[in-house]
This record gives C-alpha cells, structure tokens and sequence, in this order.
C-alpha cells in the first residue's frame, strides 16, 4: 500500500523559475490538500481539492496554482518561484466517506528558492 | 482569525515521565481536533482525534482532554520512550466551504531523554 507520494524529496530553483511538487495517492480520496510549512507558522493550507476538477484557495494561494484532472494527482504549480517561497510543502488527503476529517499527508518535499 | 496557539514549543522529559502538550483554539465553531506527530524528515502522522461531543479519548499511552467552554484542548502521553521523541502538532477543524478546514498550532518539539 503506497498511500501518497511526493516527488521530488528534495528542489533547489532559481527566482523566477517554474516548478512543479508532484502529489500521487493510491487511496482513492476524493479530498487532497496541499500545504506548507515554515517554522513557527505550523501547516498552512495552499490550495485543496475536493473532486477531480474541483479546486479551491485556501489560506496563502498567492504564486501557486493547482491542477486535478485525475482523482490520484494533486500536482503544485509555482509559475514563478521566489524566495520567500522556500519551504517544506506538504501534500494531504481525505476520505470522503469518513466524512473527511481525518487528513493524512505525504513525506513532504522541501524546496529552496535562491 | 481564527488561529490555534500550542504550548510549550519545546519540552524536554525522562523517559517514564509523563507529557503534556496544550493548545487553545479561538473559533467556537470548531469540531474536530487532531493531534499529529512528525519524524525527523517525514510527514506528519495523525496520532488521535477528538470530536466536540466527547471529552476525552485514550489510545493506550495517549490520551487527548477537550474543553468546549475554554476552547481548550491537550495531548497527554505517558511513560514517555525515546522513540516518542519528534514534533507534535495540534489542529482545530470545521467543516468550511466545502471541505474540513484544519487551522494548526505552531508546533511542540518533544525529547524523551534515556
């Protein structure tokens, strides 16, 4: 049982450059979240999804964007990568029948913006 | 905002001793509070849940206390062992536009010591 993946582990970019964090889930979820986490701000939710085709902002949106055309891929888009988006971005899913509480994250991949 | 204070940030235990991790969460409408613990270079793994119609859960040597009235909830583990010894975080969640909106404390670095 796989459960979610993420790839790359690990990305150093340059500002300015596009990027893309990868997110795979074997569960089926329908729910899949995308997060980041910086010390002392805990997890801050990018972007979630509900359903394939279905996205929404969450708290801190801004530089990012998301795409679902398949249920299993949540891919995180930075169009144009600045240094202040240096973090360790974590990818989540839910179940919709357990009424989607219980959010369940992958490895995280922490990328550095230079 | 709605935001989830967590403390201590850090505490440090023998191991047998017990631990005591608080957080206090600001949105009455809040249902559901998760605790997650993060390994060095992993994800955050849930650990246990509370939900609002109940006052306590206990999962072995964990146990989670809630107090609606205060908006107060802790995690409480006992006979503390070194490999309980990781980044634990506390959440508070609502059903929000959609999806279960999870709002996360800053974090508790716990080390047991042998």
């Amino acid at each position: 049982d796989a459960g979610i993946t993420q790839s790359p582990r690990y990305k150093i970019t340059e500002t300015g450059r596009q990027v893309t964090l990868m997110c795979h889930q074997t569960w089926s979820h329908s729910y899949m979240f995308w997060y980041r986490q910086d010390l002392g701000h805990g997890l801050r939710l990018i972007y979630y999804s509900a359903a394939a085709d279905i996205t929404d902002k969450g708290e801190v949106p801004d530089g990012y964007v998301v795409s679902r055309s398949k249920t299993e891929n949540f891919p995180l888009t930075l169009e144009s990568a600045t240094r202040s988006q240096t973090s360790v971005y974590f990818c989540a899913s839910s179940d919709r029948e357990r009424q989607a509480y219980e959010q369940y994250f992958g490895p995280g991949t922490r990328l550095t913006v230079t | 905002g709605e935001n989830v204070e967590q403390h201590p940030s850090t505490l440090s235990v023998q191991e047998g001793d017990s631990a005591v991790i608080k957080c206090t969460y600001s949105d009455s409408a809040s249902n559901y509070f998760p605790w997650y613990k993060q390994e060095l270079g992993k994800g955050p793994q849930l650990i246990i849940d509370i939900r609002s119609n109940v006052g306590e859960k206990k999962d072995q040597r964990i146990a989670v206390t809630l107090n609606k009235t205060a908006k107060h909830f802790s995690l409480h583990i006992t006979e503390t062992q070194p490999e309980d010894s990781a980044v634990y975080f506390c959440a508070a969640g609502r059903w929000s536009g959609g999806y279960n909106k999870l709002i996360f404390g800053a974090g508790t670095r716990l080390a047991v010591h042998p």
